[in-house]
Protein backbone atom coordinates (compact mmCIF):
# COMPACT_ATOMS: atom_id res chain seq x y z
CA UNK A 1 0.00 0.00 0.00
CA UNK A 2 1.57 3.51 -1.22
CA UNK A 3 1.42 6.15 1.15
CA UNK A 4 2.43 9.64 1.62
CA UNK A 5 2.41 12.08 4.14
CA UNK A 6 3.51 16.17 3.88
CA UNK A 7 4.80 17.47 6.93
CA UNK A 8 6.07 21.28 7.80
CA UNK A 9 5.06 24.38 9.57
CA UNK A 10 1.62 25.92 9.54
CA UNK A 11 2.68 29.30 9.53
CA UNK A 12 5.95 30.80 8.01
CA UNK A 13 6.87 34.55 8.15
CA UNK A 14 7.25 36.26 4.98
CA UNK A 15 11.24 36.27 3.81
CA UNK A 16 12.09 32.85 5.73
CA UNK A 17 12.41 29.67 4.24
CA UNK A 18 9.84 27.11 4.24
CA UNK A 19 10.81 23.12 4.74
CA UNK A 20 8.42 20.72 3.93
CA UNK A 21 9.10 16.83 4.26
CA UNK A 22 7.22 14.12 2.80
CA UNK A 23 7.26 10.56 4.34
CA UNK A 24 6.43 7.81 1.84
CA UNK A 25 5.72 3.95 2.16
CA UNK A 26 5.02 1.44 -0.27
CA UNK A 27 7.41 1.91 -2.80
CA UNK A 28 11.32 2.98 -2.68
CA UNK A 29 13.52 5.89 -4.35
CA UNK A 30 15.98 3.89 -5.07
CA UNK A 31 14.17 1.56 -7.93
CA UNK A 32 14.38 2.70 -10.86
CA UNK A 33 10.94 4.77 -12.63
CA UNK A 34 10.18 6.13 -9.32
CA UNK A 35 10.40 9.65 -8.47
CA UNK A 36 7.82 12.21 -5.96
CA UNK A 37 6.67 15.70 -6.84
CA UNK A 38 5.72 18.64 -5.14
CA UNK A 39 2.30 20.53 -6.10
CA UNK A 40 0.60 23.26 -4.31
CA UNK A 41 -2.58 24.84 -4.53
CA UNK A 42 -3.57 28.22 -2.99
CA UNK A 43 -6.83 28.33 -1.60
CA UNK A 44 -9.50 28.30 -4.34
CA UNK A 45 -7.27 28.53 -7.03
CA UNK A 46 -5.58 25.60 -9.84
CA UNK A 47 -2.69 23.03 -8.94
CA UNK A 48 0.85 24.39 -9.22
CA UNK A 49 3.16 21.67 -10.13
CA UNK A 50 6.69 22.69 -8.27
CA UNK A 51 9.44 20.20 -8.33
CA UNK A 52 10.25 16.42 -8.90
CA UNK A 53 13.19 14.23 -7.81
CA UNK A 54 14.19 11.21 -9.55
CA UNK A 55 15.18 7.41 -8.21
CA UNK A 56 18.44 8.20 -9.86
CA UNK A 57 18.80 12.08 -8.80
CA UNK A 58 17.68 13.58 -11.87
CA UNK A 59 15.74 16.94 -10.07
CA UNK A 60 13.56 18.81 -12.00
CA UNK A 61 11.85 22.59 -11.28
CA UNK A 62 8.91 24.71 -12.16
CA UNK A 63 10.71 27.65 -13.89
CA UNK A 64 8.85 30.11 -12.65
CA UNK A 65 10.21 29.13 -8.99
CA UNK A 66 13.18 27.30 -9.90
CA UNK A 67 15.56 29.86 -7.85
CA UNK A 68 13.89 29.52 -5.13
CA UNK A 69 13.19 25.93 -5.12
CA UNK A 70 15.70 22.88 -3.74
CA UNK A 71 14.57 19.46 -3.51
CA UNK A 72 16.43 16.73 -2.14
CA UNK A 73 15.75 12.91 -1.04
CA UNK A 74 16.97 10.42 1.79
CA UNK A 75 16.17 7.07 0.50
CA UNK A 76 17.26 5.43 4.09
CA UNK A 77 14.13 7.23 5.70
CA UNK A 78 12.17 7.66 2.83
CA UNK A 79 11.79 10.77 2.85
CA UNK A 80 11.81 13.50 0.47
CA UNK A 81 12.29 17.22 1.71
CA UNK A 82 11.58 20.82 -0.44
CA UNK A 83 12.80 24.31 0.47
CA UNK A 84 11.51 27.24 -0.30
CA UNK A 85 13.44 30.72 0.19
CA UNK A 86 11.77 34.10 0.52
CA UNK A 87 8.73 33.10 1.31
CA UNK A 88 5.96 35.46 0.30
CA UNK A 89 2.20 35.79 1.19
CA UNK A 90 0.71 34.87 -2.51
CA UNK A 91 2.77 31.02 -1.22
CA UNK A 92 0.24 30.71 1.08
CA UNK A 93 -1.46 27.28 -0.13
CA UNK A 94 -1.94 23.47 0.55
CA UNK A 95 1.44 21.39 -0.67
CA UNK A 96 0.85 18.01 -1.66
CA UNK A 97 3.92 15.74 -2.43
CA UNK A 98 3.01 13.04 -5.18
CA UNK A 99 4.48 9.40 -6.68
CA UNK A 100 5.78 10.00 -10.51
CA UNK A 101 6.00 6.75 -11.73
CA UNK A 102 8.03 7.15 -15.32
CA UNK A 103 6.15 3.90 -16.40
CA UNK A 104 2.52 5.63 -16.53
CA UNK A 105 4.08 9.11 -16.36
CA UNK A 106 1.05 9.98 -13.72
CA UNK A 107 0.69 11.13 -10.12
CA UNK A 108 -0.52 7.77 -9.17
CA UNK A 109 -0.44 8.73 -5.39
CA UNK A 110 -1.18 11.82 -3.28
CA UNK A 111 -0.27 12.69 0.12
CA UNK A 112 -3.62 14.93 1.78
CA UNK A 113 -1.70 18.05 1.62
CA UNK A 114 -0.50 20.26 4.20
CA UNK A 115 -1.77 24.05 4.16
CA UNK A 116 0.96 26.87 4.41
CA UNK A 117 0.10 30.10 5.75
CA UNK A 118 2.42 32.85 4.95
CA UNK A 119 0.54 36.39 6.88
CA UNK A 120 0.49 39.74 5.14
CA UNK B 1 -2.40 31.28 -15.99
CA UNK B 2 -2.33 27.74 -16.50
CA UNK B 3 -0.42 25.70 -18.97
CA UNK B 4 -3.35 23.48 -20.13
CA UNK B 5 -6.47 25.73 -20.95
CA UNK B 6 -9.96 23.80 -19.52
CA UNK B 7 -13.11 25.26 -19.19
CA UNK B 8 -13.64 26.90 -15.22
CA UNK B 9 -16.96 25.30 -14.42
CA UNK B 10 -19.95 22.85 -16.43
CA UNK B 11 -23.23 21.50 -15.52
CA UNK B 12 -25.55 18.12 -15.95
CA UNK B 13 -28.37 16.23 -14.76
CA UNK B 14 -28.03 13.21 -12.80
CA UNK B 15 -27.71 10.22 -15.27
CA UNK B 16 -26.59 12.49 -18.18
CA UNK B 17 -22.91 12.80 -19.77
CA UNK B 18 -20.42 15.27 -19.48
CA UNK B 19 -17.41 15.91 -21.53
CA UNK B 20 -14.43 18.08 -20.38
CA UNK B 21 -12.05 19.38 -22.28
CA UNK B 22 -8.01 20.52 -22.13
CA UNK B 23 -6.03 21.90 -24.44
CA UNK B 24 -2.34 21.76 -24.56
CA UNK B 25 0.45 22.48 -27.21
CA UNK B 26 3.00 19.86 -29.42
CA UNK B 27 5.21 20.41 -26.13
CA UNK B 28 3.05 18.50 -23.71
CA UNK B 29 0.54 17.08 -25.49
CA UNK B 30 2.42 15.96 -28.60
CA UNK B 31 5.35 13.55 -26.87
CA UNK B 32 3.55 13.01 -22.99
CA UNK B 33 0.56 11.25 -22.04
CA UNK B 34 -2.09 13.22 -20.39
CA UNK B 35 -3.55 12.62 -16.69
CA UNK B 36 -6.82 13.04 -15.30
CA UNK B 37 -7.01 14.11 -11.39
CA UNK B 38 -10.55 14.48 -9.46
CA UNK B 39 -10.41 16.88 -6.31
CA UNK B 40 -13.74 16.23 -4.30
CA UNK B 41 -14.46 19.47 -2.05
CA UNK B 42 -11.84 19.51 0.70
CA UNK B 43 -9.79 16.63 -0.26
CA UNK B 44 -6.48 15.87 -2.22
CA UNK B 45 -6.84 15.39 -6.11
CA UNK B 46 -6.83 11.96 -6.82
CA UNK B 47 -5.89 10.13 -9.95
CA UNK B 48 -8.56 9.27 -12.43
CA UNK B 49 -7.30 8.69 -15.96
CA UNK B 50 -3.72 8.17 -17.22
CA UNK B 51 -1.83 6.85 -20.80
CA UNK B 52 -4.58 9.61 -21.95
CA UNK B 53 -7.25 6.73 -21.81
CA UNK B 54 -6.47 4.24 -18.80
CA UNK B 55 -8.01 4.01 -15.47
CA UNK B 56 -6.89 2.93 -12.40
CA UNK B 57 -8.40 -0.32 -10.16
CA UNK B 58 -11.46 1.04 -8.52
CA UNK B 59 -12.28 3.79 -11.02
CA UNK B 60 -15.54 3.07 -12.75
CA UNK B 61 -16.20 2.93 -16.37
CA UNK B 62 -18.24 5.59 -16.30
CA UNK B 63 -14.77 7.36 -16.38
CA UNK B 64 -13.21 7.61 -20.07
CA UNK B 65 -10.55 9.58 -21.26
CA UNK B 66 -9.19 10.22 -24.94
CA UNK B 67 -6.52 12.64 -26.64
CA UNK B 68 -5.92 13.85 -29.79
CA UNK B 69 -2.39 15.98 -30.45
CA UNK B 70 -2.89 19.16 -28.71
CA UNK B 71 -6.22 18.42 -26.73
CA UNK B 72 -7.76 15.85 -24.43
CA UNK B 73 -10.94 14.57 -23.22
CA UNK B 74 -12.68 13.35 -19.95
CA UNK B 75 -15.83 11.89 -20.53
CA UNK B 76 -18.21 10.90 -17.52
CA UNK B 77 -21.48 8.89 -18.28
CA UNK B 78 -24.83 8.30 -15.82
CA UNK B 79 -23.65 11.65 -13.63
CA UNK B 80 -24.07 11.12 -10.25
CA UNK B 81 -24.45 14.07 -7.12
CA UNK B 82 -20.78 12.15 -5.77
CA UNK B 83 -19.57 13.38 -9.12
CA UNK B 84 -19.87 16.99 -8.12
CA UNK B 85 -15.84 17.91 -8.19
CA UNK B 86 -13.31 19.96 -9.63
CA UNK B 87 -11.42 18.37 -12.52
CA UNK B 88 -7.56 18.87 -13.78
CA UNK B 89 -6.08 17.47 -16.19
CA UNK B 90 -2.15 17.20 -16.12
CA UNK B 91 1.14 16.19 -18.49
CA UNK B 92 4.40 16.62 -19.21
CA UNK B 93 5.97 19.14 -20.66
CA UNK B 94 9.09 18.59 -22.61
CA UNK B 95 9.92 22.56 -23.43
CA UNK B 96 9.90 23.75 -19.93
CA UNK B 97 11.19 20.29 -18.48
CA UNK B 98 8.48 20.02 -15.81
CA UNK B 99 4.41 19.08 -15.07
CA UNK B 100 1.53 21.65 -16.01
CA UNK B 101 -2.17 21.34 -15.07
CA UNK B 102 -5.16 22.96 -16.79
CA UNK B 103 -6.89 25.40 -14.74
CA UNK B 104 -9.63 22.84 -13.44
CA UNK B 105 -13.06 22.45 -14.48
CA UNK B 106 -16.00 22.77 -11.39
CA UNK B 107 -18.64 20.43 -12.16
CA UNK B 108 -21.97 20.59 -10.92
CA UNK B 109 -24.48 18.24 -10.79
CA UNK B 110 -27.93 19.25 -10.62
Amino acid sequence: QVTLRESGPALVKPTQTLTLTCTFSGFSLITSGMCVSWIRQPPGKALEWLARIDWDDDKYYSTSLKSRLTISKDTSKNQVVLRMTNMDPVDTATYYCARYAVTTATLDYWGQGTLVTVPS
Amino acid sequence: QSVLTQPPSMSAAPGQKVTISCSGSSSNFGNYYVSWYQQLPGTAPKLLIYDNNKRPSGIPDRFSGSKSVTSATLGITGLQTGDEAVYFCGAWDGSLSAGVFGGGTKLTVL
